[in-house]
């Protein structure tokens, strides 16, 4: 147990379909993070939400719109997805220091859902 | 634009030592990090080296070299469940958040 959950856990969709998967982290952090992780392929960072605001976004598709209501909870909602975008998705959540030198490195990871796209 | 360099495998033998490379070239550095993750499991954060020289935690090291853009993570007395993926991170200022490798899947063998 990292202190952050993701549900689903699975999730199989079509690609008319329209799903949300939900992160939510219980360590009081103010950072969350989306990314996707594919088969032989490095973790690849797709939203960066700080103190609830959307600081990065890596030229994701607009078939994913995340959206953070507070710090604890994160969505990505999902739709008209490709057969492409099957992977691994994770979220993840730090605390980002708002003075003096940050603490890098430490990121803690949910179990990811795994979604795969018909 | 960012990269990270580390082999894709390793193999090695369950009480041996293993050493995992990890060379990068990104545009600013504040310091490297290492995840394991085993499979099905998320990545789970085991060192991180801002300045130049080893970090010693348990079984495992961690080795940095700021000019040489080169770092290792040591495993020692290797377990048969330290079988997973090893990922080395670099994050290039304050304000962005981690670039990831692509990973080196370790076997440890009997």
């Amino acid at each position: 147990e990292t202190g952050v959950t993701q549900t689903p856990r699975h999730l199989v969709m079509g690609m008319t379909n329209k799903k949300s998967l939900k992160c939510e982290q219980h360590l009081g952090h103010n950072a969350m993070y989306w990314y996707k992780q594919s088969a032989k392929k490095p973790l690849e960072l797709m939203f960066v939400y700080n103190f609830k605001e959307q600081t990065e976004n890596n030229s994701v598709p607009s078939r994913f719109s995340p959206e953070c209501p507070n710090s604890s909870h994160l969505f990505l909602h999902l739709h008209t997805l490709q057969p492409e975008d099957s992977a691994l998705y994770l979220c993840a959540s730090s605390q980002e220091r708002t003075s003096g030198r940050p603490k890098v490195g430490e990121q803690f990871f949910g179990p990811g859902t795994r979604l795969t796209v018909l | 634009g960012q990269s990270l360099e580390q082999p894709s495998e390793v193999t090695a033998v369950e009480g041996a030592i293993v050493q995992i490379n990890c060379t990068y070239q990104t545009s600013g550095f504040y310091g490297l990090s290492w995840y394991q993750q085993h499979d099905g499991g998320a990545p789970t954060f085991l060192s991180y080296n801002a300045l130049d020289g080893l970090e010693e935690t348990g079984r495992f090291s961690s080795f940095l070299s700021r000019s040489d853009s080169y770092g290792y993570l040591l495993l020692q007395e290797l377990q048969m469940k330290d079988s997973a993926s090893y990922f080395c991170a670099v994050r290039r200022s304050g304000n962005t958040p981690l670039v990831f490798g692509k990973g080196t899947r370790l076997s440890v063998i009997a």
